[in-house]
């Protein structure tokens, strides 16, 4: 099975700064990565898809870029509404479809 | 607007039973894969199952194979899940999930959540 590798597990930003988290496949996944935000005691919303492709009506500043087995998601400029925890996920290989561990955007 | 609705979940204790049911709209229901996902407290996400449009093929994540079965009434747009020999570490929101048209599968809508707390 594939496995997800996230990093870092945490991070400490402030609203203005360029948040940039990474994603790394056991194997080679042919760019079909998911990135999710959680914010706390929501349900995760589908934020870019295809590693690159920003999901309906998420904020441009959410980009996403990778392919192989290593994949980025960028924050431009944090904002207040972006302090959450994103996960990443793998849609090459199912079953199964694993996800990240998770990177929580914290407030420095 | 696509709208999932879990309901079922509570306490049970270990080596008990739970039937989760998800009930759909805004969709068609029958065209799509659906999933469950669940998240342990303070944890990370964990896909557990997955059900094809039809309800006739089944996927599970090793972790609950042979004990949970996922199952789905198209005529009632809803999705189920049949939890049985539950364990602590079962304890866990459990998230219904409906998955992108096509493959590659990805998760484009998500109920709110139902807690299941397995304890005694």
């Amino acid at each position: 099975d594939i496995q997800m590798t996230q990093s870092p597990s945490s991070v400490s930003a402030s609203v203005g700064d360029r948040v940039t988290v990474t994603c790394r496949a056991s194997q080679g996944v042919n760019g079909w990565v998911a990135w999710y935000q959680q914010k706390p005691g929501k349900a995760p919303k589908l934020l870019i898809y295809g590693a690159s492709s920003l999901q309906s009506a998420g904020p441009s500043r959410f980009s996403g870029s990778g392919s192989g087995t290593d994949f980025t998601l960028t924050i431009s400029s944090l904002q207040p509404e972006d302090f959450a925890t994103y996960y990443c996920q793998q849609a090459y290989s199912f079953p199964p479809l694993p996800f990240g561990g998770g990177t929580k955007v914290e407030i420095k | 607007e696509v709208q999932l609705l879990e309901s079922g979940g509570g306490l049970v204790q270990p080596g008990g039973s739970l039937r989760l049911s998800c009930a759909a709209s805004g969709f068609t229901f029958s065209s799509h894969l659906m999933s469950w996902v669940r998240q342990a407290p303070g944890k990370g996400l964990e896909w557990i199952s997955s059900i094809s449009f039809s309800g006739r093929d089944t996927f599970y994540a090793d972790s609950v194979k042979g004990r949970f079965t996922i199952s789905r009434d198209n005529s009632r747009n809803t999705l189920y899940l049949q939890l049985s020999n539950l364990r602590a570490d079962d304890t866990a929101i459990y998230y219904c999930t409906k998955m992108t048209t096509g493959y590659p599968y990805y998760f484009d809508n998500w109920g709110q959540g139902t807690l299941i707390t397995v304890s005694s």
